[in-house]
């Protein structure tokens, strides 16, 4: 499997302009979650989805931020209007099972993105 | 008071001596506790889960548990230079449906 898949790897963009983050989860796996870490704050779940119904959104910091689910295999997060203390890496991440096992998560290799 | 607590570091020591990495969570009702190691520009990768009180082996990897005290903790034993790493603790309440909250991380070094 080629495990979680993130793109872009890297993002530079100006201040005020849309960003779009996008993610496949391993095949099969019917939660996805969406972190973002910083130096100041770690990592912190902006949202979770579990078969491509958002179950918890109280981590998205404010209206701007946005994700979608549209199918088994994909997921955005957009940013609009991005500012530059969006500035942070991205990780998408997804799990199976039941109980404990869906939160043994799987990282994909994140998005660092950077507003100007 | 932070949900999930550790030592920032950064925490050094020598090649083939115990790495003893710790954790504190305020919830009691936290269920389920995991580890994951962090390469410098990479992503979290999960090592250790552990759901009861009580130690949990594998291969140089031991996590322990003590829910009285609230507190996870990991050691590596025998460590090697490969183990140089973030190191973040999480914890699951089990009534927050699938969130995992994660601490800071501690910064490891293993010098050879």
């Amino acid at each position: 499997d080629a495990g979680v898949i993130q793109s872009p790897r890297h993002e530079v963009t100006e201040m005020g302009q849309e960003v779009t983050l996008r993610c496949k989860p391993i095949s099969g796996h019917d939660y996805l979650f969406w972190y973002r870490q910083t130096m100041m704050r770690g990592l912190e779940l902006l949202i979770y989805f579990n078969n491509n119904v958002p179950i918890d959104d109280s981590g998205m910091p404010e209206d701007r931020f946005s994700a979608k689910m549209p199918n088994a295999s994909f997921s955005t997060l957009k940013i609009q209007p991005s500012e530059p203390r969006d500035s942070a890496v991205y990780f998408c991440a997804s799990s199976t099972g039941q109980s404990r096992n869906r939160v043994k998560l799987f990282f994909g290799s994140g998005t660092q993105l950077s507003v100007l | 008071q932070k949900e999930v607590e550790q030592n920032s570091g950064p925490l050094s020591v020598p090649e083939g001596a115990i790495a003893s990495l710790n954790c504190t969570y305020s919830d009691r009702g936290s269920q389920s506790f995991f580890w994951y190691r962090q390469y410098s520009g990479k992503s979290p990768e999960l090592i250790m889960f552990i759901y009861s009180n009580g130690d949990k082996e594998d291969g140089r990897f031991t996590a322990q548990l003590n829910k009285a005290s609230q507190y996870v903790s990991l050691l590596i034993r025998d460590s090697q230079p490969s183990d140089s790493a973030t190191y973040l603790c999480a914890v699951n309440k089990g009534t927050s449906g699938s969130r995992l909250t994660f601490g800071e991380g501690t910064q490891l070094t293993v010098n050879p």
